[in-house]
């Protein structure tokens, strides 16, 4: 069982709707990371927060916004998405920013469908 | 620019049919070179951390290994489970992992 929590698993909307992704997790872990993966392709980081701080922002479109209400929970809200933007998207954690170890942990995506 | 290429880019097996899957990375000053595995459809799963040349660790029928340039993951006489992706990732001068694009391993009973 992943130790981190990702929902909804499946989401499918609009060009025009408003949706968030969640993700929460319970280890401890100061540093949570959202990526973007398409299919065949390795994970792309987005966004990197450390002690709740927006750490890393790698030139994501503004259409994505994430948010760090408390040290276990990260979102992404979502809104005017293109077609394009159908993906896993992956929320990780780790002890400390840059993972120390390199030991991240992943949740298990949650898959997003634009139409 | 630092950068990971991961090669076969798809690797089949027949069951026990040992083989290896290479990483090589550019990185400028090496923080750790990490191997996870990936399910379809699942996020990637931690395997292993290398830090420094002639380092190795084992795992069941994984066993990675270091050089200056390049990573090996060796696998041992497979089984179908072992079927994933592989992923390798380098950890260098920025603050974000680097990840390859992966070597799909198919391991036939």
């Amino acid at each position: 069982d992943t130790e981190v929590t990702q929902t909804p698993k499946h989401l499918v909307m609009g060009m025009t709707n408003k949706k968030s992704l969640k993700c929460e997790q319970h280890m401890g872990h100061r540093a949570m990371y959202w990526y973007k993966q398409k299919a065949k392709k390795p994970p792309e980081l987005m966004f990197v927060y450390s002690y709740e701080k927006l750490s890393i922002n790698e030139s994501v479109p503004s259409r994505f916004s994430p948010e760090c209400p408390n040290s276990s929970l990260l979102n992404l809200h979502l809104h005017a998405l293109q077609p394009e933007d159908s993906a896993l998207y992956l929320c990780a954690s780790s002890q400390i920013l840059a993972g120390g170890t390199g030991e991240l942990f992943f949740g298990e995506g949650s898959r997003l469908t634009v139409l | 620019e630092d950068q990971v290429t991961q090669s076969p880019e798809a690797l089949r097996l027949q069951e026990g049919e040992s083989s290896s899957l290479n990483c090589s990375y550019t990185v400028s000053g090496l923080r750790g070179l990490f191997w996870y595995r990936q399910d379809p459809g699942k996020g990637p799963e931690f395997l292993f951390t290398l830090y420094s040349a002639g380092e190795e660790k084992e795992k069941e029928r994984l066993k990675a290994t270091l050089t200056k340039k390049e990573s090996f993951l060796h696998i041992t006489a497979p089984k179908p489970e072992d079927s994933a992706t592989y992923l390798c990732a380098v950890h260098g001068g920025g603050t974000a992992l680097i990840f390859g694009k992966g070597t799909t391993l198919s391991v036939s009973s």
